[in-house]
């Protein structure tokens, strides 16, 4: 099974700053099976980024996905009061995998 | 508008049964691949089964194998998650999920959730 270790597990910030989120695999993976998804508390999870670096429909263009192999990266440019939340990392190149989660949380 | 619509989670006591039901609207069900998630309480998300358009394959995650079945309706728009010999860990929000497209590709859109709750 595919392993994804998500880094920091939670990360204090303030609106404004710029927001650095990492997923690391267990071994490597297509970029092209690496989505990123946002959940706030009582909602379901919502796709942000996918194939690593593609922004879903009607996300904002502050929210940018980079990396391969086994190292990924979500950045948010400028956070956004209604961006603090859980992010995660899932891939889908062999089987299904989440990473355990980042919590973004106003400073 | 899309719309996943779960139904069927309750109370249910460890070693029985329950069924989940997920209706769908605003896309073309038949065409796409779909499956469920998981959350249990205050923890991350994990994919339980996945099944092909056509209905044809399926496939689970090794916690839910020989207990879960996924199946779906094309003619009702509706996927089904059969949930036997339940345990105290399948306590869970369980989602109904759609898959962009078949290979590589995200879950583009999920339902609310239904709550599964395992405990006697």
């Amino acid at each position: 099974e595919i392993v994804l270790t998500q880094s920091p597990g939670t990360l204090s910030l303030s609106s404004g700053e710029r927001a650095t989120l990492s997923c690391r695999a267990s071994q490597s993976v297509s970029s092209s099976s690496l989505a990123w998804y946002q959940q706030k508390p009582g909602q379901a999870p919502r796709l942000l980024i996918y194939g690593a670096s593609s922004r879903a429909t009607g996300i904002p263009d502050r929210f940018s996905g980079s990396g391969s192999g086994t190292d990924f990266t979500l950045t948010i440019s400028r956070l956004e009061p209604e961006d603090f939340a859980v992010y995660y990392c899932q891939q889908c190149d062999t089987s299904y995998t989440f990473g355990q989660g980042t919590r973004l949380e106003i400073k | 508008e899309v719309q996943l619509l779960e139904s069927g989670g309750g109370l249910v006591q460890p070693g029985g049964s329950l069924g989940l039901s997920c209706a769908v609207s605003g896309f073309s069900f038949s065409s796409y691949v779909m499956s469920w998630v998981r959350q249990a309480p205050g923890k991350g998300l994990e994919w339980v089964s996945i099944i092909s358009a056509s209905g044809g394959t399926t496939y689970y995650a090794d916690s839910v194998k020989g207990r879960f079945t996924i199946s779906r309706d094309n003619s009702k728009n509706t996927l089904y998650l059969q949930m036997n010999s339940l345990r105290a860990e399948d306590t869970a929000v369980y989602y109904c999920v759609k898959k962009v497209s078949s290979g590589y590709a995200p879950f583009d859109v999920w339902g609310q959730g239904t709550t599964v709750t395992v405990s006697s």
